[in-house]
């Protein structure tokens, strides 16, 4: 296994654009979890998932926010009518139920909205 | 987030110990954990301590609980310049992370 994969790895958008990323996920781990990080700050959580239940939603995150994880494998993170705002790393993890929580995390997603 | 705090920089010269301190909220976490992150790389999970421990030594980090004062912190021994980057704490079972402390190493 190659670890938690995120595409795409750059995304440059304008204002009021829609994207979507797509984070896989160790296969065996059935915990998905999304953060979004900016410069000099920690990783801030937006939401995670057991299989496609999605069990936690921050509650910062904006309407414009939305997430799936149809059939409990890959998942995807929408954005709509973008912000210069939003501009961000949008970071991926997975975890396995009894192993302590422990995350593994992907490369990111950097988001550049122009 | 939730107002994990961490002070922003520290720097130490190679081969002493670092001590990285982190402040934390909540009082259910089950785990708390810290991570590294690298310049270009992603969070990598460095260690974890399970709330009924104190201490939890693992190679050259011992990690030290005080769930009276929510104190958490990470003591690195014989620092490396490898170990120059970003270190987190996180509290809630790894949902919630500090801003970070950049460890930087002088050679």
């Amino acid at each position: 296994d190659t670890g938690v994969s995120q595409n795409p790895r750059h995304k440059i958008t304008k204002r009021g654009q829609n994207v979507t990323f797509r984070c896989d996920p160790i296969s065996e781990h059935n915990r998905l979890y999304w953060y979004r990080q900016t410069l000099g700050q920690g990783p801030e959580f937006l939401t995670y998932f057991q299989n496609e239940a999605q069990l936690e939603k921050s509650r910062l995150l904006s309407d414009r926010f939305s997430a799936e994880r149809p059939k409990g494998s890959f998942s995807t993170l929408e954005i709509q009518r973008t912000e210069q705002g939003d501009s961000a790393m949008y970071l991926c993890a997975s975890s396995q139920p009894g192993q302590n929580y422990e995350q593994y995390f992907g490369p990111g997603t950097r988001l550049t909205v122009t | 987030g939730e107002d994990v705090e961490q002070s922003l920089f520290l720097s130490v010269r190679e081969g002493d110990s670092s001590v990285i301190n982190c402040t934390y909220t909540d009082s259910s976490s089950t785990y708390l954990y810290w991570y590294k992150q690298e310049p270009g790389a992603g969070l990598q999970l460095l260690t974890y301590i399970f709330s009924n421990m104190d201490m939890k030594q693992d190679q050259r980090l011992t990690v030290l609980l005080n769930k009276k004062d929510k104190h958490l912190s990470l003591r690195i021994a014989d620092t490396q310049t490898g170990d120059s980057a970003i270190y987190f704490c996180a509290e809630k079972n790894g949902l919630f992370f500090g801003t970070g402390t950049r460890l930087t190493v002088i050679p």
